[in-house]
Formats: C-alpha cells, sequence, structure tokens
C-alpha cells in the first residue's frame, strides 16, 4: 500500500525558505504513470495546489506561485522535496504531499498532512 | 488561477440525497473529462471519491456519484449517512497542466 510521509520544520520565519520533504514507500517514486505533488490548507480555509513533480523531473507550478516555488525529486531515495521562498504569514498552512495522475490529475493518494507555522 | 466555485454549505437529512456543485470555466472543467471530487474529516487528510468526473476509486460506496454539465460538476450523495457530514472538495485538471479545486463546501447531515 501506497503510504506518503510529510517531514521539515513546523515553524519558519518571515522571508525565510520553507523546506518539506515527502517520503513515498509502498511503490515506486519512478512510475511514470504518476507525478508527485504538493497542497496546502491554510487554517480554516480551502486545498490550494502547489504544484508536481514527475519523476523524470519535469515540474508543473501553480501559477500564481510559480515565482517563489521548486520541487525536486531524488529517486534514488525515494522522495522528493517542497522549497517555498521568501515566506510571509499568508504561508502557514497544513502542506500535504500526494500522489497525483499524469503531470497534474487527482490526487489518489495522501499523506497526513504537517503544519507550517510562518512567525517570527 | 482563481478557485472553482462551490456553495459554502449543504445540507441534508439521514437517508435523503444531497447534490453539491462545482463551477469552473471552459480553460478547467469545461475543457476536460477531469473532475475529482475529495471528502475530508477535521483534523483528517482528504479522501480521494471520485475521478474522471463520474468514477469511483475501490471502496468508495455506490452511494456517492459524479456528473458534468458544461462547466459545471456534480457530487451527489444518496442515502445520506451521519459519517457523510464532512467538507468536500472538488479538484479539476486545467490548463498548460495545471490543476485547481474548488473552495469546499461543508456539508451537514442534520
Amino acid at each position: 500500500q501506497l503510504q506518503l510521509q510529510e517531514s521539515g520544520p513546523g515553524l519558519a520565519k518571515p522571508s525565510e525558505t520553507l523546506s518539506l520533504k515527502c517520503t513515498v514507500s509502498g511503490a515506486s517514486i519512478s512510475n511514470s504513470d504518476y507525478s508527485w505533488g504538493w497542497i496546502r490548507q491554510s487554517p480554516g480555509k480551502g486545498l490550494e495546489w502547489i504544484g508536481t513533480i514527475h519523476y523524470s523531473g519535469t515540474t508543473h507550478y501553480n501559477p500564481s506561485l510559480k515565482s517563489r516555488v521548486a520541487i525536486s525529486i531524488d529517486t534514488s531515495k525515494s522522495h522528493f522535496s517542497l522549497n517555498l521562498s521568501s515566506v510571509t504569514a499568508a504561508d502557514t498552512a497544513v502542506y500535504y504531499c500526494g500522489r497525483q495522475r499524469g503531470y497534474a490529475d487527482y490526487v489518489g493518494y495522501w499523506g497526513q498532512g504537517l503544519l507550517v507555522t510562518v512567525s517570527s | 488561477q482563481s478557485a472553482l466555485t462551490q456553495p459554502p454549505s449543504a445540507s441534508g437529512s439521514p437517508g435523503q440525497s444531497v447534490t453539491i456543485s462545482c463551477t469552473g470555466t471552459s480553460t478547467d472543467i469545461g475543457a476536460y473529462n477531469y473532475v475529482s471530487w475529495y471528502q475530508q474529516h477535521p483534523g483528517k487528510a482528504p479522501k480521494f471519491m471520485i475521478f474522471d468526473v463520474t468514477k469511483r476509486p475501490s471502496g468508495v460506496p455506490d452511494r456517492f456519484s459524479g456528473s458534468k454539465s458544461g462547466n459545471t460538476a456534480f457530487l451527489t450523495v444518496s442515502g445520506l449517512q451521519t459519517e457523510d457530514e464532512a467538507d468536500y472538495y472538488c479538484g479539476s485538471h486545467a490548463a498548460s497542466n495545471t490543476f485547481i479545486f474548488g473552495g469546499g463546501t461543508k456539508l451537514t447531515v442534520l
């Protein structure tokens, strides 16, 4: 059974870079039919798609976040990562990693989520 | 890229049916048959309920069904049960290989 687990600091300072990792187990991260994505949910708000990466390295990002986002993948270690730069309080959210069909389709599997608070 | 539009709330009594709408544009819902739906209970990760507009993943009860007309997709929950009370989000593949979620609908089972 595919499992995803987010990890990283639960606190980030304003203007700094938020870095999170998602470890994949139970399935190959190199399956060409899927991409690996990040989704976030601000407290009390809805879901926001951040972007995806395919094992080939192809990335697709939410246009509203594109200038601040970088997603990378390490297939040898079966994990992928999110870097979000110049964070502000508005970036405080639960960050989920997930597996998406194709480059940007349904999220079939979700991690449990990780709350990241941006505060000085 | 604006969020898909969902009603903030919906409600129904046990045993009844309720339908939640999700309105997009000609560059997302109207352009692709790649609408999906997610159920989220408080404090939990979303659960994948519907894909490709009408298809249910293994294990999702057939009380949950999806449809689409033009730029609007619909999720219908039939035979409402108390455990169906949750937030529901739609999602769609969109132009330039992006993905977009709806704002969410809180379903209350009266």
